[in-house]
């Protein structure tokens, strides 16, 4: 089955800079990567995927990279605020279930 | 309704005991996946249904979990004589479709079981 690793996994950076998580896979079939954000006590939210089919994909300040050969793919957040303070899980998906990181804690101080 | 529905919120058992934790999915989804979350970590794949059927369910830890969709919609998770190490948080979701194709996960709120 699929093995999704998930780096840092608690990251602190300071309000305006940026933050930046990587996720590798192993599972060569595996063609769809979601991001969710889950905050504490709350259900996990889908923040942005990209296929594999796609190197890249942006979406206000969050953007997310793929790199198929290698297996891994990156979130990207800009211009951090406290708000985007969260648990962020990325996910890799083929055919059926997803399979999740263990996730990365990330504060923004303020 | 709106979102998936998670019942109940919070189960306390005790050891031994038998539970059963329900999820209400979005109408229409026909993909329903069950996941075990613990403190500090990532959802863990359990089960998933597509329709009725359990198209997969490799993530069962042992046969104390079972879990049905006798409808195509509603699904029970359930354990039997339940042990401390299965204190975690189920999360259900639930996606239009199941494939090759992109299907967002929307999530319920989770139920959160600890066993005593």
């Amino acid at each position: 089955g699929e093995n999704v690793e998930q780096h840092p996994s608690t990251l602190s950076v300071q309000e305006g800079d940026s933050a930046v998580i990587k996720c590798t896979y192993s599972d060569s079939a595996s063609n769809y990567f979601p991001w969710y954000k889950q905050e504490l006590g709350k259900r996990p939210q889908l923040i942005i995927d990209i296929r594999s089919n796609v190197g890249e994909k942006k979406d206000q300040r969050i953007a997310v990279t793929l790199n198929k050969t290698a297996k891994h793919f990156s979130l990207h957040i800009t211009e951090t605020q406290p708000e985007d303070s969260a648990v962020y899980f990325c996910a890799a998906r083929g055919i059926g279930q997803f399979y999740f990181g263990t996730g990365t804690s990330l504060t923004v101080i303020p | 309704g709106a979102g998936v529905s998670q019942t109940p919120s919070n189960k306390v058992t005790e050891k031994g005991k038998y539970v059963e934790l329900r999820c209400d999915p979005i109408s229409g989804h026909t993909a329903l996946y069950w996941y075990r979350q613990s403190l500090g970590q990532g959802p863990e794949f359990l089960i998933y249904f597509q329709g009725t059927g359990a198209a997969d369910d490799s993530g069962l830890p042992n046969d104390r979990f079972f879990a049905v969709r006798p409808e195509g919609s509603v699904s029970t998770l359930k354990i039997q004589r339940t042990e401390r190490g299965d204190s975690a948080v189920y999360l259900c979701a639930s996606s239009r479709r199941v494939g090759t194709n992109t299907g967002e996960l929307f999530f319920g709120e989770g139920s959160r079981l600890t066993v005593l």
